[in-house]
């Protein structure tokens, strides 16, 4: 069974406006990493964060992490249409390098 | 940069072929990974890799093999192909630090339509 799960399976927002996807996990994590899909291409990689830290930021995305509930937030704050894409959570074992991916959120921004 | 490349974007086998599934990487990364992609089910796990000639079963491994005599290259491969293996094929790898995984790279896939 997949590691991660996102919520909202979907989401539709206004461009301008902040987008929150969640995602849970059900064991011991390394770290958690975010990272987007535009149709038809491969995955590219936004922000890992570490077990052992809260929050982080990179440009417009911001994630938290909170171990004691296993579940992580990506805000993406002011978007822009070339946001409109998927994404993933990734979640790597406290014991091996297998990195587990959920079923993603798909993200459309409207002009 | 890091080049995860794919040996074919888009494949049409027969069902009951064999079928290999290429990926070379160019950046002496560690791990390897093969996933497939399907409309609402997300990246499932097939198989990993975290040396040469070592190999660890994924979420989804039935049906499938792989193979990694070298470093640079993951080889996917299908024993004998059927129509529920169409899928999308994404291979990825990454190094790691201090034991733990960082970045994964991705290739841009192999859309694999099994007739």
């Amino acid at each position: 069974s997949q590691q991660g799960e996102e919520d909202p399976q979907a989401l539709s927002i206004q461009e301008g406006e902040n987008a929150t996807m969640n995602c849970s996990y059900k064991t011991s994590i390394n770290n958690l990493q975010w990272y987007r899909q535009n149709s038809g291409r491969g995955l590219v990689h936004l922000i890992l964060i570490r077990s052992n830290e809260r929050e982080k930021h990179s440009g417009r995305l911001r994630v938290t992490l909170d171990t004691s509930k296993k579940s992580s937030s990506l805000l993406i704050t002011a978007s822009r249409a070339a946001d409109t894409a998927s994404y993933f959570c990734a979640t790597d074992g406290a014991n091996d390098y297998k990195l587990s991916f959920g079923a993603g959120t798909t993200v459309t921004v409207r002009a | 940069d890091v080049k995860v490349t794919q040996s074919s974007r888009y494949l049409v086998k027969r069902t009951g072929e064999k079928v290999f599934l290429e990926c070379v990487q160019d950046m002496d990364h560690e791990n390897m990974f093969w996933y497939r992609q399907d409309p609402g089910l997300g990246l499932r796990l097939i198989y990993f890799s975290y040396d040469v000639k070592m190999k660890e079963k994924g979420d989804i491994p039935e049906g499938y093999s792989v193979s990694r005599e070298k470093k640079e290259r993951f080889s996917l491969i299908l024993e004998s192909a059927s129509t529920n293996q169409t899928s999308m094929y994404l291979c990825a790898s990454s190094t790691s630090w201090t034991g733990k995984n960082t970045e994964a790279f991705f290739g841009q896939g192999t859309r694999l339509t099994v007739v």
